[in-house]
């Protein structure tokens, strides 16, 4: 059983769309963080939220943490090609410094 | 050259080779840490080094063996693996290691173990 479930697994979408991903837990983090993974590369951090009921905003995607900090959601709008890659989250206790990692959502935006 | 190298980017083995993975961080942090990524499977923190000192083995298997010479580079040496080990290993750096740092990942070292 996975700690933190991303859905969906898998999703392919025409350009200009909107999407929306999830990351969800029954645990309670101290904070959750967004990376995107391109084809041949390494994660790279999108965002860190910490706040319950927080929302960030960069460019065309939100990030919200849910307000038990058990949950968080990526919208993006008006997707476009180079959006495509695979979104971590990774969620972290205060108990224990280590990150707990999500399986993925592979994101394909079609021209 | 910046952020975190990794070498080499393909890497194909037999059971009875060995080999070693190398990363190198040009961005002074002081945290060094090896993962496994597998298909459609959450990351799995393999090791963690702070300082050069290892902080964390999360019970990984004797024939992966870290060694962190100074804080800037991190090499993960292999032999006898088994063809469950084929898998992308990334290296990653933090200023320090905490929870809420900021991880760099390098490019990843693609492995194929036959």
């Amino acid at each position: 059983t996975q700690l933190l479930e991303q859905s969906p697994q898998f999703l392919s979408i025409q350009e200009g769309e909107n999407l929306t991903v999830y990351c969800n837990s029954s645990s309670v983090f101290s904070s959750l963080q967004w990376y995107r993974q391109e084809p041949g590369e390494g994660p790279v951090l999108l965002v860190t939220v910490v706040t319950g009921g927080e929302v960030k905003k960069l460019k065309r995607l939100t990030f919200q943490f849910g307000d038990a900090r058990k949950d968080s959601s990526l919208h993006i709008t008006a997707a476009q090609p180079g959006d495509t890659g695979l979104y971590l989250c990774a969620g972290a206790w205060d108990s224990n410094y280590q990150l707990i990692w999500g399986a993925g959502t592979k994101l394909i935006i079609k021209p | 050259e910046t952020g975190v190298t990794q070498t080499p980017r393909h890497l194909v083995m037999g059971m009875t080779n060995k080999k070693s993975l190398k990363c190198e961080q040009h961005l002074g942090h002081n945290a060094m840490y090896w993962y496994k990524q597998s298909a459609k499977k959450p990351l799995e923190l393999m090791f963690v080094y702070n300082f050069k000192e290892q902080t964390e083995n999360n019970s990984v298997p004797s024939r992966f063996s870290p060694e962190c010479p100074n804080s800037s580079h991190l090499f993960l040496h292999l032999h006898t693996l088994q063809p469950e080990d084929s898998a992308l290993y990334l290296c990653a750096s933090s200023q320090d290691p905490g929870w809420a740092e900021k991880l760099f990942f390098g490019s990843g070292t693609q492995l194929s173990v036959l």
